[in-house]
């Protein structure tokens, strides 16, 4: 069984440009979520994924944007990128939604630097 | 909204003793989850111990256990015993059932030798 895991781990932008971050889920998860953690803080949460639709969204602008693919496996994306998205970026992965098991199993994220 | 809170931003106990990190949140559900979150320097979130709202019986996971007290919204991670490589950053965190996830800003722990 592998668990999630996310590329690339680290990468550098300059302002302005896009980005597109890959997560692949837990194997026999469908649901997908995605967290922003600048450093010296928590995780915050972005959005999550469930069967391929959004379902759920944190405290971010449109700008951030995701998709899930019939695989489970998941992307996200940031347009006009700022300084201020410099940040980890973690993947997590649970079997389904509201599954119960209160577990969610994450990627070692990716390192986001922004110019 | 849930919040959570973590009131010690940076602690440091000698090896071998025992620490406790202290955790409130804020919530009008009655069935949820909270857990405590370990990320070490190497950045993956590790899963310490999980407690769910509907059990009274607090949480226990060898030197890790939990004091949950559901009327006061409380939740502390006691560390017993503790070793060189417990040295990290632990948050505590609120799950609802529909598996987002709300996090406190951490604790970053210290251990020692």
């Amino acid at each position: 069984e592998t668990g999630v895991t996310q590329s690339p781990t680290h990468l550098i932008k300059t302002r302005g440009q896009q980005v597109t971050l890959r997560c692949s889920s837990q194997s026999g998860h469908n649901t997908v979520s995605w967290y922003q953690q600048a450093l010296g803080q928590g995780p915050q949460f972005i959005f999550q994924y469930y069967r391929e639709e959004e379902n759920g969204r944190g405290n971010f602008p449109p700008r951030f944007s995701g998709l899930q693919f019939p695989n489970y496996s998941s992307e996200l994306n940031v347009n006009a990128l700022e300084l201020d998205d410099s940040a980890l970026y973690l993947c997590a992965s649970s079997p389904r939604q509201g599954s119960g098991t209160g577990e969610l199993f994450f990627g070692e994220g990716s390192r986001l630097t922004v110019l | 909204a849930q919040t959570v809170t973590q009131s010690q931003p940076e602690m440091s106990v000698q090896e071998a003793e025992t620490v406790t990190l202290s955790c409130t949140y804020d919530t009008s559900e009655s069935n949820y989850y909270l857990f405590w979150y370990k990320q070490p320097p190497s950045r993956q979130m590790i899963l310490v111990i999980r407690q769910e709202a509907y059990k009274q019986q607090n949480a226990t996971e060898n030197r890790f256990s939990v004091n949950f007290q559901k009327a006061a919204k409380s939740f502390s991670l006691k560390i017993s015993d503790s070793q060189l490589g417990d040295t990290a950053m632990y948050f505590c965190a609120f799950m609802n059932r529909d598996d987002k996830i709300i996090f406190g800003k951490g604790t970053r722990l210290h251990i020692l030798p």
